[in-house]
C-alpha cells in the first residue's frame, strides 16, 4: 500500500525558515517524480514544486521561487521542502504527492499544516 | 503561471449530468495532453479521477469522463449521486517542469 506521510509543519514567524519532510513507502520511491502541493485555508490547490526521480529536473511555482528548495533522498525514501523567508501567504496545508508515469498525481499524503504568523 | 479557470460552483439534481470546464492557454492545456482532474471532499486529501484528459484510474466510476478541445478541458459527471458532492480541481502540465491547477469548482447535489 502506498503511503506518504508529511511532517515538519508548525507555527513560524514571518521571515523564518521551516523544513518539511515526506516519508514514502509501498512503492519504489526512486522510480517516480515527487511534488509538493499546498492549500491555504478555505482556498484551492496550488502546485508548489516538483522533482524528478534523479533530482535532475526541478520546478517551482513563481510564488516560491528563490525562497523554497525541493530535494529528495532516495536512500531514505524521503522528499523534502526547505522553506526560507516565509510569508503570511505561505500559510497552508502542504501535501506531498507522487507523480504517476501518466503525469498525474496518483497518491497524496494527508498534509502538514504550516502557519506563518507573528 | 496563472491558474486555470474553472467555474466557482455548479449544481445538479441526483441522476442528472453536469460538466465542469477548465480553461487554460496554449502554453498549458492547449499544448499537452496532460490534464488531470481531482475530487476533494472536506477535510480529505485530493483523489485522482481523470488523467491524460480522458482516462480513468482503476476504481473510479465510469460516470466520470473527461475531454479536451483546444485550450479547454472538461469533466462530466453523469448520473449524479449525493456522494459526488465535493470540490473538483483540474491540473495541467505547463512546460519546463511546471504544473498549474484550476481554482476549483464546488459541486452541489441538490
Amino acid at each position: 500500500e502506498v503511503q506518504l506521510v508529511e511532517s515538519g509543519g508548525g507555527l513560524v514567524q514571518p521571515g523564518r525558515s521551516l523544513r518539511l519532510s515526506c516519508a514514502a513507502s509501498g512503492f519504489t520511491f526512486d522510480d517516480y517524480a515527487m511534488h509538493w502541493v499546498r492549500q491555504a485555508p478555505g482556498k484551492g490547490l496550488e502546485w508548489v514544486s516538483g522533482i524528478s526521480w534523479n533530482s535532475g529536473s526541478i520546478g517551482y511555482a513563481d510564488s516560491v521561487k528563490g525562497r523554497f528548495t525541493i530535494s529528495r533522498d532516495n536512500a531514505k525514501n524521503s522528499l523534502y521542502l526547505q522553506m526560507n523567508s516565509l510569508r503570511a501567504e505561505d500559510t497552508a496545508l502542504y501535501y506531498c504527492a507522487k507523480l504517476s508515469p501518466a503525469q498525474a498525481f496518483d497518491y497524496w499524503g494527508q498534509g502538514t499544516l504550516v502557519t506563518v504568523s507573528s | 503561471q496563472s491558474a486555470l479557470t474553472q467555474p466557482a460552483s455548479v449544481s445538479g439534481s441526483p441522476g442528472q449530468s453536469i460538466t465542469i470546464s477548465c480553461t487554460g492557454t496554449s502554453s498549458d492545456v492547449g499544448s499537452y495532453n496532460l490534464v488531470s482532474w481531482y475530487q476533494q471532499h472536506p477535510g480529505k486529501a485530493p483523489k485522482l479521477m481523470i488523467y491524460e484528459g480522458s482516462k480513468r484510474p482503476s476504481g473510479v466510476s465510469n460516470r466520470f469522463s473527461g475531454s479536451k478541445s483546444g485550450n479547454t478541458a472538461s469533466l462530466t459527471i453523469s448520473g449524479l449521486q449525493a456522494e459526488d458532492e465535493a470540490d473538483y480541481y483540474c491540473c495541467s502540465y505547463a512546460g519546463s517542469s511546471n504544473w498549474v491547477f484550476g481554482g476549483g469548482t464546488k459541486l452541489t447535489v441538490l
